[in-house]
């Protein structure tokens, strides 16, 4: 089957850097997507990676090894508005979305 | 309007009750989606809608109806809902590309804020 995993939920501090994981296992691969999404918003998006390395986008970034099966999404100066839930999802060969359950990231002061 | 709209932000209806959630794209997109967001759960997929046609159905049961009469507008009508219907309800849209029958999607979709559904 297909599987999408990351954390529940990670806590960090303001200021700090976070790194949030996604590993996955999917029929094929057409890209990844990053996506944030507060309490009771739409989620929006962050990054797609369809090639191995590292994407830059400000404070964030996002990272993917294919061979590995294996991404993550990296937050720097942290703050507090970066609380959310962070969404990985891999199209797969039939261009199908494959989404992770989401991982709760927590801010603190 | 920009972006994509729901509307409602919020419904509560009984097990017996008929309801609609409409959903509206302003960003001139081609296909349109219907997703189920449970709490610490990943997204299911519900139906596609691309150039107005359905091409997916993800075992979806009948209670759940989708209508798309245009490329900006898609309707999800409910009945007889069951409580464990109960969760956020996601519409979004995205530009496929493609050609020879082949679709490809692997461009950004963009969400609605959803409608939070209760059934009791």
């Amino acid at each position: 089957g297909q599987n999408i995993d990351q954390p529940t939920e990670m806590t960090a501090t303001e200021g700090a850097i976070v790194q949030i994981n996604c590993t996955y296992q999917t029929s094929g691969f057409n890209g990844l997507f990053w996506y944030q999404q507060h309490a009771g918003e739409a989620p929006t998006f962050l990054s797609y990676n369809v090639l191995d390395g590292l994407e830059e986008k400000g404070r964030f970034s996002s990272f993917l090894s294919r061979s590995k099966g294996y991404s993550y999404l990296l937050l720097k100066e942290l703050q507090m508005k970066d609380s959310a839930s962070y969404l990985c999802a891999v199209m797969d060969s039939n261009y199908q979305l494959i989404w992770g359950a989401g991982t709760k990231l927590i801010i603190k002061p | 309007e920009t972006g994509v709209t729901q509307t409602p932000r919020h419904l509560v209806m009984g097990m017996t009750n008929k309801k609609s959630l409409k959903c509206e794209q302003h960003l001139g997109h081609n296909a349109m989606y219907w997703y189920k967001q449970s709490a610490k759960k990943p997204l299911e997929l519900m139906f596609v809608y691309s150039l107005e046609e359905r091409v997916e159905n993800n075992s979806v049961p009948s209670r759940f109806s989708p209508e798309c009469p245009n490329s900006s507008h898609l309707f999800l009508h409910l009945h007889t809902l069951q409580p464990e219907d109960s969760a956020l309800y996601l519409c979004a849209s995205s530009q496929e590309w493609g050609s020879e029958g082949v679709v490809r999607r692997n461009t950004e979709a963009f969400f609605g804020q959803g409608t939070r559904l209760t059934v009791v």
